[in-house]
């Protein structure tokens, strides 16, 4: 089966600028997640998705990032504007149900610089 | 919310020695307890995991312990091969958390 498709792969900005992520899951799988990982660091959970339905966003800093899941199927994450300790790589995972019963699956990520 | 120590950060063994990792969690309700293999560059990929009405699950050279009790779960390797060079992370709860990390490297 095909894996989780991201988009882009690297991404080079400036602070204050925008940018987006793209993320197409496994198919069918009803469970979506958005990762920030840190060099260094352990993946930290940013947002997860139900369908189209926002589970959990408790850890989304709100004020500059946000993230849509249309029609239950891609999702984008969006960050505006930029600072210099967004500088990370974005994961998305999908699964076919929530985490505890199902296993998830990374997608490549998304490495983010922000100069 | 869910707070995980893994523990050591690094490790250093020699090829065909054993490695364990060890990861605390903080909510007595976690009830999944998986176990990542991240290798140079790469998304992480799921190794192992381990629900809470089992202590022990293995396959081939690996195996995770969990303890409800004193709220803890181990990852061991045995026969450990080069290849196995990676960082390793833990993660428990409903919304995953994940732990550090453990950078473990198999000198041949």
């Amino acid at each position: 089966e095909a894996g989780v498709a991201q988009s882009p792969r690297y991404k080079i900005i400036e602070k204050r600028q925008s940018v987006a992520f793209w993320c197409n899951p496994i198919s069918g799988h009803a469970t979506l997640y958005w990762y920030q990982q840190i060099l260094g660091q352990g993946p930290k959970l940013l947002i997860q998705f139900q369908n189209n339905g926002v589970v959990d966003d408790s850890q989304l800093p709100k004020d500059r990032f946000s993230a849509e899941r249309l029609k239950g199927v891609d999702s984008t994450l969006k960050i505006q504007p930029a600072k210099l300790e967004d500088s990370a790589v974005y994961l998305c995972a999908s699964s076919l149900g929530t985490a505890g019963r199902y296993e998830q699956y990374f997608g490549p990520g998304t490495r983010l610089t922000v100069t | 919310g869910e707070n995980v120590e893994q523990h050591p950060s690094t490790l250093s063994v020699q090829e065909g020695d054993s490695a364990v990792i060890k990861c605390t969690y903080s909510d007595s309700a976690s009830n999944y307890f998986p176990w990542y293999k991240q290798e140079l560059g790469k998304r992480p990929q799921l190794i192992i995991d381990i629900r809470s009405n089992v202590g022990e699950k293995k396959d081939q050279r690996i195996a995770v312990t969990l303890n409800k009790t004193a709220k803890h779960f181990s990852l061991h390797i045995t026969e450990t091969q080069p290849e196995d060079s990676a960082v390793y992370f833990c993660a428990a709860g409903y919304m995953l958390t994940f732990g550090g990390g453990t950078r473990l490297m198999v000198k041949p």
